[in-house]
């Protein structure tokens, strides 16, 4: 089955700074990759997602990017505010028959004031 | 999403009790999912069903049980071969499993 890891678990930046986190995936046939974004004691939410006929797509300050070859794809948040902190999932998915989404084990991003 | 309703959203299980937990949706998604996440943990899954009357095991079944009567409905029931239930479960549905995930506001389960 897939394999997604996701890296670091936590990370720390001061406002404004830019924030990556990154993604690996282990089945090449996956071809959808969403992102969501947890606040403390909430839902996780959709923030943005790719698919893999596409290399990059940007949402305001967030973008994702996919390299099929090496099967990893990173969120890229720019000026981070105090509000962007909050626990971010990555998965990967792909169409039909038994497949599932796969998540990401969580980043923890901390944005200092 | 005002589209996924769980319910309670706090539940206290006694010793040896079965308690059940309420997922609900109006999307109309043919898929549904629970989730169990565990303090600074993340998501790991319960149960999933891609079709009404239709379920399949997750990572981490045992001790759970779940039933799919109606496309709206997944409710999920914690056995009392769950020995460590305490945690925040959340509930989720997608048209199919490579579309956006819709969760739930969650139900936190603590034992008594």
């Amino acid at each position: 089955g897939e394999n997604v890891e996701q890296h670091p678990s936590t990370l720390s930046v001061q406002e404004g700074d830019s924030a990556v986190i990154k993604c690996t995936y282990s089945d090449s046939a996956s071809n959808y990759f969403p992102w969501y974004k947890q606040e403390l004691g909430k839902r996780p939410q959709l923030i943005i997602d790719i698919r893999s006929n596409v290399g990059e797509k940007k949402d305001q300050r967030i973008a994702v990017t996919l390299n099929k070859t090496a099967k990893h794809f990173s969120l890229h948040i720019t000026e981070t505010q105090p509000e962007d902190s909050a626990v971010y999932f990555c998965a990967a998915s792909r169409a039909g028959g038994s497949y599932i989404p796969t998540f990401g084990r969580g980043t923890s991003l901390i944005v200092h004031p | 999403d005002g589209g996924i309703t769980q319910s309670p959203k706090y539940l206290f299980r006694k010793e040896g009790q079965n308690v059940t937990l309420s997922c609900e949706q109006n999307l109309n998604h043919d898929a549904m999912y629970w989730y169990r996440q565990d303090p600074g943990q993340g998501l790991r899954l319960i149960y999933y069903s891609q079709i009404v009357n239709d379920f399949q095991k997750g990572d981490i079944a045992e001790g759970y049980s779940v039933s799919r009567e109606k496309k709206e409905s997944f409710p999920l029931t914690v056995t009392s071969a769950q020995k460590n239930p305490t945690a925040f479960y959340l509930c989720a549905s997608s048209t199919t499993a490579n579309q956006p995930q819709h969760f739930g506001d969650g139900t936190r389960l603590s034992i008594l």
